[in-house]
């Protein structure tokens, strides 16, 4: 029963593509996030999203944007995709006050590389 | 310093023995996630917790919010348990992770 949903697995891209990552989850979740993760780095917030039309900068957020037009879709943007963009990304999302819920799910990620 | 630390950074074990791994934070929170991610696989997340204790078949999690520290206990550990481990904070009162570095397991058959 998968219920965050990354459109590809695996992706390769050119340098200066526009590449859109694709994340839609079937639980009626507020929250959506982007993160990404390289070794040595861990996991990093590029953006997320409390709720439709909303969007915040995480921590990483240059060169790329993001767009939520509906509740269950969040979709990350790289305008112009460059080779240190190249990294596991991974969607998330949660349920606000979710107490002992398991509130916070992830994606199965996307391995983007861009050469 | 980083917000939430883990150790070990790398943990190799015979099958069977008796697994901890630790997690520290330094900020205020909200709830504690373990999270596990296998060799190429996602991440799946193996607890959420604000308090005490819980318990899901050979994995114990447990949270001193106190003291700002949680462990993971794998008992009775199996090669299959062999992926990184990862602890991550809900930050309070933005809903944003702040996650570890992980801890890479190793069960040795």
């Amino acid at each position: 029963d998968v219920k965050v949903t990354q459109s590809s697995r695996y992706l390769v891209k050119r340098t200066g593509e526009k590449v859109f990552l694709e994340c839609v989850q079937d639980m009626d979740h507020e929250n959506m996030f982007w993160y990404r993760q390289d070794p040595g780095l861990g996991l990093r917030l590029i953006y997320f999203s409390y709720d439709v039309k909303m969007k915040e900068k995480g921590d990483i957020p240059e060169g790329y944007s993001v767009s939520r037009e509906k509740k269950e879709r969040f979709s990350l943007i790289l305008e112009s995709a460059s080779t240190n963009q190249t990294s596991m990304y991974l969607c998330a999302s949660s349920l606000w006050g979710t107490g002992d819920y398991y509130g916070y799910t992830f994606g199965s990620g996307t391995r983007l590389t861009v050469v | 310093k980083n917000e939430v630390e883990q150790s070990p950074q790398n943990l190799t074990a015979q099958e069977g023995e008796f697994i901890t791994i630790n997690c520290s934070y330094s900020v205020g929170i909200s709830a504690l996630h373990w999270l596990q991610q296998h060799p190429g696989g996602g991440i799946v997340s193996l607890f959420m917790l604000s308090s005490g204790k819980k318990k899901h078949g050979r994995l114990i999690a447990t949270i001193n919010i106190q003291e700002k520290h949680s462990s993971l206990h794998i008992t009775a550990s199996h090669p299959r348990d062999s992926a990184v481990y990862i602890c991550a904070v809900i930050n309070f009162g933005n809903e944003k992770l702040t996650f570890g570095t992980g801890t890479r397991l190793t069960i040795i058959p």
